[in-house]
């Protein structure tokens, strides 16, 4: 039974370029959520999605973040035209049922570089 | 949603002894409080949790207490070994109820085992 799945593992990009980062949650698992974690610091939420909706994006910053979770394929978070302080580890989390208390687990992470 | 603070953010202990990790909060909807480890460089793994209707919950050396009253939850590790070295993090549940949401994540406690 294979975990969360994250893409790629590690990024750079250059100030101004846009990131991509993909997400297949555990199998049988619908929501997914994202989170940022800066270097010695714990882990920040960011959006939380189902299939085709997002529920909750109150830690998702207004401009150049979005996010989505299509029918089909994995749930991806963009960053538009990035700068250095977006250099980070984006993890994402899936957890099977919605219900509140729902056990979330975590991708291995994709490490972002902004140079 | 609102903060968590964990302490110490540095605890270095004798392999053998036991180890307390701290954490308070200060809303009163938050049920559910998760606590993950998190090894250099890999995804956070879930520990054990607690929900609000108990007072505290055993997994072989690990013990979490939580009192609702007072707003505080703890981690117990004891009999520690070198394995248990890792940065560890509490969480908790933004809303009470209803459906799934993202996780509160304390600063994190960077446990050494010293041999």
């Amino acid at each position: 039974n294979a975990g969360v799945m994250q893409n790629p593992r590690h990024l750079v990009r250059r100030r101004g370029q846009e990131a991509r980062l993909r997400c297949s949650p555990m199998k049988g698992h619908s929501h997914v959520y994202w989170y940022r974690q800066l270097p010695e610091e714990g882990l920040k939420f960011m959006v939380y999605l189902q299939k085709e909706n997002i529920i909750d994006e109150s830690g998702m910053p207004k401009e150049r973040f979005s996010a989505e979770f299509p029918k089909e394929g994995p749930s991806i978070l963009r960053i538009q035209q990035v700068v250095r302080g977006d250099s980070a580890a984006y993890f994402c989390a899936s957890s099977p049922t919605g219900q509140g208390g729902d056990t979330q687990y975590f991708g291995p992470g994709t490490r972002l570089t902004v140079l | 949603g609102e903060n968590v603070e964990q302490h110490p953010s540095t605890l270095s202990v004798q392999e053998g002894d036991s180890a307390v990790i701290k954490c308070t909060y200060s809303d009163s909807a938050s049920n559910y409080f998760p606590w993950y480890k998190q090894e250099l460089g890999k995804r956070p793994q879930l520990i054990i949790d607690i929900r609000s209707n108990v007072g505290e919950k055993k997994d072989q050396r690990i013990a979490v207490t939580l009192n609702k009253t007072a707003k505080h939850f703890s981690l117990h590790i004891t009999e520690t070994q070198p394995e248990d070295s890792a940065v560890y993090f509490c969480t908790k549940s933004l809303y009470s109820g209803g459906g799934a949401d993202g996780l509160t994540f304390g600063k994190g406690t960077h446990l050494i085992i010293q041999p």
